[in-house]
């Protein structure tokens, strides 16, 4: 089946710098690609809908200026988390739509920051 | 605003047991409705459902559309201890993926 990559898996930073997540569609191109944050023991939140070539949407709540999202390619979209800090600690997972609505969602392995 | 809802949020039963999870849903422009289970990471999928009252099977878990009442369920028969997991209900809305908080299912030996 399709595969979706993020790198890397983990991250620890110290706080008040910045992080970047990337999400790579291997075999297959994404014109759509969704972040999500997940809390422990917790669903995940959608956070915002990354669409190739356009402005990220996100979702209320979701501060734009702090995750920014950037997706320049077909198979590549970023997360970046500025000015992190340790509430900024999660689980951030991507997820690809391959082909054109409905399609299937592909997701990543996720990545989890902690921000000392 | 667009609203998954599942239902239980927990459930706890013996192995061999059959299950029923429920999901509706209230959303413009409605796509697809997505089941996955969640276990450790990513959730892994493991239906999509565009159609009403078209049965989708794989092995023991079966999960049915029903447009009208804007539900689905996901029936799990024989259930065992590695179906324990977070069951997520997934509504394709628009640009949108809309996440239900999840039915957390555990299957005691």
């Amino acid at each position: 089946g399709a595969v979706v990559s993020q790198h890397p898996s983990r991250v620890i930073c110290k706080s008040g710098t910045s992080v970047k997540i990337e999400c790579r569609s291997l075999d297959f191109q994404a014109t759509t690609m969704f972040w999500y944050r997940q809390f422990p023991k917790q669903s995940l939140m959608l956070m915002a809908t990354s669409n190739e070539g356009s402005k990220a949407t996100y979702e209320q709540g979701v501060e734009k200026d702090k995750f920014l999202i950037n997706h320049a390619s077909l198979t590549l979209s970023t997360l970046t988390v500025t000015s992190a800090h340790p509430e900024d600690s999660s689980f951030y997972i991507c997820s690809a739509l391959a082909g054109p609505y409905p399609g299937e969602l592909f997701f990543g392995e996720g990545s989890r920051l902690t921000v000392l | 605003e667009d609203k998954v809802v599942q239902s239980p949020l927990s459930l706890v039963v013996h192995e061999g047991d059959t299950v029923t999870l429920n999901c509706s849903y209230e959303v413009t422009n409605f796509r697809s409705l997505l089941w996955y289970k969640q276990e450790k990471k990513a959730p892994t999928f493991l239906f999509m459902l565009t159609s009403s009252g078209i049965e989708k099977k794989s092995g023991r878990l079966s999960s049915i559309l029903d447009k009208k009442e804007l539900s689905s369920i996901l029936n799990i028969t024989a259930t065992q201890t590695g179906d324990s997991a977070i069951y997520l209900c997934a509504v394709e809305a628009g640009v949108s993926l809309r996440f239900g908080a999840g039915t957390r299912l555990t299957v005691k030996p």
